[in-house]
């Protein structure tokens, strides 16, 4: 079975500092791959997901995140960490083209100081 | 455009007895997907609706049920409530035609909290 490995619980940056939050998964093949973020108090907000073609991914509010076959990881990234991006931060993985086999990462927990 | 909304937004419950936490999906979705999120974990997948029926399912027992209707909201039942069913549960619309994999639409989940 998949499974994802977000080995970072918590990550503290300062504000304008650069971020790069770690995930990695395990699967036979390429799987479908995604980065969500949880608000306190709120749901899960889609940040942006990799299919397949350019392994460099864009998303929303400025992150990034780029694939690496070899190393089965999907590693999301900001040049310029803003105070309202405290969050937690979750890595996911499906492996079916409908979406029926989500597996989301244990989550990493990002606080940003001023 | 009304996203996913959920209810109750908290209840605390007894063990042993019974809850029904409901969901109605995204205006134009389809499919209702149910995850609980312990404390300082990841979502875990309950199982999915789609048609009415339950079309896919995690690895949760059989106390855990659910119900789609012909609006395609969607209710989650939990019997015989144990302390270890404390969580957050999310439930996640989406489109069947597209599939999950363009971005589920998640609500404010229900805390559940037994005692």
């Amino acid at each position: 079975a998949q499974s994802v490995t977000q080995p970072d619980i918590h990550i503290t940056v300062s504000e304008g500092a650069s971020l790069e939050l770690r995930c990695n998964y395990s699967y036979g093949a390429t799987p479908y791959l995604f980065w969500y973020v949880q608000s306190p108090g709120q749901g899960l907000q889609l940040l942006l997901k990799y299919f397949s073609g350019d392994t460099l991914v864009q998303g929303i509010k400025g992150f990034e995140a780029e694939f690496k076959r070899s190393q089965s990881s999907f590693n999301l990234r900001k040049p310029s960490v803003h105070w309202s991006d405290a969050a937690e931060y979750f890595c996911a993985v499906s492996t079916d083209n409908y979406g029926q086999n989500f597996v989301f990462g244990p989550g990493t927990r990002l606080s940003v100081l001023p | 455009d009304a996203g996913v909304t959920q209810s109750p937004t908290h209840l605390i419950k007894t063990r042993g007895q019974q809850v029904t936490l409901r969901c109605s999906p995204k205006s134009g979705h389809d499919t209702v997907s149910w995850y609980q999120q312990a404390l300082g974990q990841g979502p875990q997948f309950i199982f999915q609706y789609y048609e009415e029926e339950e079309r896919q399912r995690g690895n949760f027992p059989d106390r855990f049920s659910g119900h789609q209707f012909p609006n395609y909201s969607s209710e989650l039942n939990v019997n015989a409530l144990l302390l270890g069913d404390s969580a957050l549960y999310l439930c996640a619309s989406s489109l069947a035609s597209v599939g999950a994999n363009y971005g589920y639409t998640f609500g404010s989940g229900t805390r559940l909290t037994v005692v």
